[in-house]
């Protein structure tokens, strides 16, 4: 039972140009969501989060976008850079325990 | 500031052998966490500590499986009679335990191969 779900394997984008990463959850009790990205021989480094009661949260070229309503979050990333291309992974947590539960990533490559 | 660390970055083991990975967490970190990553997968939580004690440990997939943190700081997960199926690499994230912060911070995890 999959939770958290990133439905595209890869996303190819030309450097400058705006770049979407696409998530879907199924379990309403998450109260917080992060993106992460990862290079290859490295671990995940996080980007960015945003809570449940927010619809919205930016930090420099990256934004978060929340619809609670339809279980979906996007992270735009604009403009995007060659050294932006690596696995982004999206990962939700909640409740006492503080795991997080990840999607299975999606590969982004920023063409030059 | 020194990040998470973990040790050995590689380990290669025969079948039905005891491994032990370490992890270092960020200094003053109290919440230490490991995952299990596998090829073309996320990270799959597989048990937190909140200081010296373990607070879920609902992701440890048997009873081989086994994870201390005796002084609140280094964890040491450790293997029984590995199976080649234990093959993955095994992430160690911290993050400070304080309320409203969620980000956990990985280390570069050890690639465990059982052969």
């Amino acid at each position: 039972d999959q939770q958290v779900k990133q439905n595209s394997p890869s996303l190819s984008v030309q450097e400058g140009r705006i770049s979407i990463l696409n998530c879907d959850y199924t379990n309403s009790m998450f109260d917080y969501f992060l993106w992460y990205k990862k290079y290859p021989a490295e671990g995940p480094t996080f980007l960015i989060s945003i809570s449940s009661i927010k619809d919205k949260n930016e930090d420099g070229r990256f934004t978060v976008f929340l619809n609670k309503s339809a279980k979906h979050l996007s992270l735009h990333i604009v403009p995007s850079q060659p050294g932006d291309s690596a696995v982004y992974f999206c990962a939700a947590g909640g409740g006492a325990t503080n795991k997080l539960i990840f999607g299975t990533g999606t590969l982004l490559a920023v063409q030059p | 500031g020194a990040g998470v660390s973990q040790t050995p970055s590689n380990k290669v083991t025969e079948k039905g052998k005891y491994v032990e990975l370490r992890c270092d967490p960020i200094s003053g970190h109290t919440a230490l966490y490991w995952y299990r990553q596998s090829l073309g997968q996320g990270p799959e939580f597989l048990i937190y500590f909140q200081g010296t004690g373990a607070a879920d440990d609902s992701g440890l997939p048997n009873d081989r499986f086994f994870a201390v943190r005796p002084e609140g700081s280094v964890s040491t997960l450790k293997i029984q009679r590995t199976e080649r199926g234990d093959s993955a690499v095994y992430l160690c994230a911290s993050s400070p335990g304080t309320a409203q912060t969620y980000e956990q911070y990985f280390g570069p995890g050890t690639r465990l191969t059982v052969t």
